[in-house]
């Protein structure tokens, strides 16, 4: 259970382009996603924290206007990168906390978006 | 602000043999939740084990155990038994509870296991 289904896991795209990667719960509702960018051989940098029907908390340092993040419902996250350039180049992942019994909860982790602008 | 320490870049174990991972935190909370997780290759996080601060026991899943030290805030992962397939990137991590609580992630610790 806890699943996380992210989409696509690589993409290509010109420079100038939009992207959006996509974060489904599937078996569960994903009340707040978390969105991290992950450089090679680094660790992951939370980019911002994404609450099902408001605004989106972006960590600083993260343009906004750059990153747009969705959480239209409790199953759906998106990520759309504008206008995309060469250095927005990197490893996407999402996360969602879940609940389990009594107190317990969790992070499940989406499988990652491999972006690469050409 | 809280912070995660992981001092070693890189480790390598034999297969068989144990290996411990280091974790340092820094919070002035008193209520807190540590985490260890795995990125293999396939860069899909999974989730090693977790240590509530409030428990006193040590949690252990089958080869993987923790030190949890409160007072010095250290949270060590120990891999007994070590496996091929236990090569990945360790990430410590650390939230203060609450479901909406973000997780902050140590630098990581890249283990190679060797035969």
């Amino acid at each position: 259970g806890a699943v996380v289904s992210q989409h696509p896991s690589r993409v290509i795209c010109k420079s100038g382009t939009s992207v959006k990667i996509e974060c489904r719960s599937l078996d569960f509702q994903a009340t707040t996603m978390f969105w991290y960018r992950q450089f090679p051989k680094q660790s992951l940098m939370l980019m911002a924290t994404s609450n099902e029907g408001s605004k989106a908390t972006y960590e600083q340092g993260v343009e906004k206007d750059k990153f747009l993040i969705n959480h239209a419902s409790l199953t759906l996250s998106t990520l759309t990168v504008t206008s995309a350039h060469p250095e927005d180049s990197s490893f996407y992942i999402c996360s969602a906390i879940f609940r389990g019994p009594g107190p317990f909860y969790g992070y499940t982790f989406g499988s990652g978006t491999r972006l690469t602008v050409v | 602000a809280q912070t995660v320490t992981q001092s070693q870049p890189e480790m390598s174990v034999q297969e068989a043999e144990t290996v411990t991972l280091s974790c340092t935190y820094d919070t002035s909370e008193n209520n807190y939740y540590l985490f260890w997780y795995k990125q293999p290759p396939s860069r899909q996080m999974i989730l090693v084990i977790r240590q509530e601060a409030y428990k006193q026991q040590n949690a252990t899943e089958n080869r993987f155990s923790v030190n949890f030290q409160k007072a010095a805030k250290s949270f060590s992962l120990k891999i007994s038994d070590s496996q091929l397939g236990d090569t990945a990137m360790y990430f410590c991590a650390f939230n203060t509870g609450g479901t909406a609580s973000k997780l902050t992630f140590g630098t990581g610790t890249r283990l190679q296991v060797t035969l």
